[in-house]
């Protein structure tokens, strides 16, 4: 089954530029998704990429997808306190929709 | 105010009780999906459900229980039979309507076992 990959914690200081990654094993996702986990909360779509995209850019965030590699990245611009946050990447697509989501990576941003 | 509610936030229960967490969307969704999280793991599929009255065992479907007999409901039960209860459940739901897929996910079910 897919496997999805991510480094565990990142710490930035604010107002620096934050770079998630994440690595894939199935290249059949139709879609990869980026969810931001606050504390004790639900998840929260930021931003996809279709996958035959190469990069999608929304307001700070920017998401480049190398499909040779298998590698998915979440760039933050102008990383901000209110950031900090568990980042999530997940693959999938198909009918039944069954995303695999990654381990996420803890970004910690300090003042 | 659209979105999905799960009820209560947090929930304690006593080993050997089976224990049920509330999952409603008033999105119009059809299709819908339970959650576990265990610290440093990823979001590990329990259940879902693609429609009304159908629902499909996710990877660790063991000790869970759950119905789908309307669109705007999808209950987890967590039995006696599950052996690591204590955990984080989300519950989520995704829309009939475009292709891209993306789940919409409720604030979240802390459930404590003892």
């Amino acid at each position: 089954g897919e496997d999805v990959e991510q480094s565990l914690f990142l710490s930035v200081r604010e107002g620096d530029s934050s770079v998630i990654n994440c690595t894939y094993t199935d290249s059949s996702s139709t879609y990869l998704y980026w969810y931001k986990q606050e504390p004790g909360a639900g998840l929260q779509l930021l931003t996809y990429i279709f996958s035959n995209m190469d990069m999608k850019q929304d307001q700070r965030l920017t998401v480049l997808l190398n499909k040779k590699d298998k590698h998915l990245s979440l760039r933050i611009a102008d990383t901000q306190t209110g950031d900090s946050a568990i980042y999530f990447c997940a693959g999938g697509g198909g009918a039944t929709n069954k995303l695999i989501f990654g381990t996420g990576t803890l970004l910690a941003v300090q003042p | 105010d659209g979105g999905i509610t799960q009820s209560p936030k947090y929930l304690f229960r006593k080993e050997g009780q089976n224990v049920t967490l509330s999952c409603e969307q008033n999105l119009n969704h059809d299709a819908m999906y339970w959650y576990r999280q265990d610290p440093g793991q990823g979001l590990r599929l329990i259940y879902y459900s693609q429609i009304v009255n159908d629902f499909q065992k996710g990877d660790i479907a063991e000790g869970y229980s759950v119905s789908r007999e309307k669109k705007e409901s999808f209950p987890l039960t967590v039995t006696s039979a599950q052996k690591n209860p204590t955990a984080f459940y989300l519950c989520a739901s995704r829309g009939g309507t475009g292709d891209t897929y993306e789940q919409y996910f409720g604030p979240g079910t802390r459930l404590t076992v003892t």
